[in-house]
């Protein structure tokens, strides 16, 4: 089954950049998407098909993709953007969505 | 806007069963591939089941594969699971979701707490 492979956990300052990553085999092959999950809440879509946003997602959170590593951008980082974070893919292997472990994002 | 309402969730013994419900609006659904994603408290994610828009597809996770079955009614725009033989390692929040074109969850519930303990 395919993995994916996130850190637990990302600091940043306000106004500074967060990069949330997801790595995984061959991973720039695959459409990766991502979700953010605040406490106490439901997750949201807020990239799909890197590098699409739905609606309402601001532009200073982005996606992008190197070598097996595929990369959520964050920047200007502000205190409503702390959450959990996870990147999602299709596993055509073994016909079913997989999910990263998830990176709680700490603004300092 | 699309509206996904789940029920049915609460507290069951181990060995138990529960059937959760999620009733939509706002969308097509017949036309829609549905799934239910599971997030045991502090953990991540986890997929669990997901059906094809007429019922016939549907696959399941390994670790629920024989006990839970995922089921649609297209008339009611309303989605299902099934719950059997319940263990510790099921309780967890249980959302309804949607699939996109491109297999991203586009739209997801506000979760239903199954609890399973003595």
């Amino acid at each position: 089954s395919y993995v994916l492979t996130q850190a637990p956990s990302v600091s940043v300052a306000p106004g500074q950049t967060a990069s949330i990553t997801c790595g995984g085999d061959n991973i720039a092959g695959k459409t990766v998407h991502w979700y953010q999950q605040k406490p106490g809440q439901a997750p949201v879509l807020v990239v799909y098909d890197d590098p699409y946003r739905p609606s309402g997602i601001p532009e200073r959170i982005s996606g992008s993709y190197s070598g097996d590593t595929a990369t959520l951008t964050i920047s200007r980082v502000e205190a409503g953007d702390e959450a959990g974070y996870y990147c999602q893919v299709w596993d055509n292997g073994g016909d079913h969505p997989v999910f990263g472990g998830g990176t709680k994002l700490t603004v300092l | 806007e699309v509206q996904l309402v789940e029920s049915g969730g609460g507290l069951v013994k181990p060995g138990g069963s529960l059937r959760l419900s999620c009733t939509t609006s706002d969308f097509s659904f017949n036309t829609y591939t549905m799934t239910w994603v599971r997030q045991a408290p502090g953990r991540g994610l986890q997929w669990v089941s997901f059906i094809g828009s007429t019922g016939r597809y549907t696959k399941y996770a390994d670790s629920v594969r024989g006990r839970f079955t995922i089921s649609r009614d297209n008339a009611r725009n309303t989605l299902y699971l099934y719950m059997d033989n319940l263990g510790g390692e099921d309780t967890a929040v249980y959302y309804c979701a949607k699939f996109g074109g491109r297999w991203e969850v586009d739209s997801w519930g506000q979760g239903t707490l199954v609890t399973v303990s003595s």
